[in-house]
């Protein structure tokens, strides 16, 4: 089958750097996204990474390593407006299923 | 460039009941895949239509059906609802049948009383 783990819950202040890591045991590996989410609204994608590396967008960031079924996604300069829960996503089953994570939710602290 | 949009907001069915939510892709996005979000969770995967056509499905009984129209915009229905159908069913439009990146809708919150 198919699970990701993520920790359900991440507090940090404005302008740190947090880190929000996700495991995977897929039955095929196609590439690990993520996606925020605020209260109320719709997911919105963020990174993908479809090779082992740092992908860097902005202040974020998203790591994979295939032979370790791991990724993370890196947030820097913290901002009050990045208070979201976060997914990651891995797509498997030959490319044809998407299975997203249970969510961490970031608090981010004046 | 017109963002992905759904029908309707809100909704209240009985146990027992049918229910169709409404979906409008992204201009030029042939792809809509539907997720299940129940409250506190992350989105399940309930299936992808790519050209009018099945293309993956997730772990949801066969009452979770779908349509999806020439104009790429796309219809999840529901039949014999239950109590534990009441989520946030969210559509999301991508280019492409393997796009990772996906577009999602503001979403239906069906109720299921």
């Amino acid at each position: 089958g198919q699970s990701l783990e993520q920790p359900s819950e991440v507090t940090a202040v404005e302008g740190a750097i947090v880190q929000i890591n996700c495991t995977y045991q897929t039955s095929g590996f196609y590439g690990l996204s993520w996606y925020q989410q605020h209260d109320g609204g719709a997911p919105t994608f963020l990174s993908y990474n479809g090779l082992d590396g740092l992908e860097e967008t902005g202040r974020f960031s998203s790591f994979l390593s295939r032979s370790d079924s791991y990724g993370y996604l890196l947030l820097q300069e913290l901002q009050m407006k990045d208070s979201a829960s976060y997914f990651c996503a891995v797509r498997d089953n030959y490319g044809q299923n998407f299975v997203f994570g249970p969510g961490t939710r970031l608090s981010v602290l004046p | 460039e017109t963002g992905v949009t759904q029908s309707p907001t809100h909704l209240i069915k009985t146990r027992g009941q049918q229910v169709t939510l409404r979906c409008s892709s992204q201009s030029g996005h042939n792809t809509v895949s539907w997720y299940q979000q129940a409250l506190g969770q992350g989105p399940q995967f309930i299936f992808q239509y790519y050209r009018e056509e099945e293309n993956g499905r997730g772990n949801f009984p066969p009452r979770f059906s779908g349509l999806q129209f020439p104009n790429y915009s796309s219809e999840l229905n529901v039949n014999a609802l239950e109590l534990d159908d009441s989520a946030l069913y969210l559509c999301a439009s991508s280019l492409g049948g393997d796009d990772y990146e996906q577009y999602f809708g503001p979403g239906t919150r069906l109720t299921v009383t």
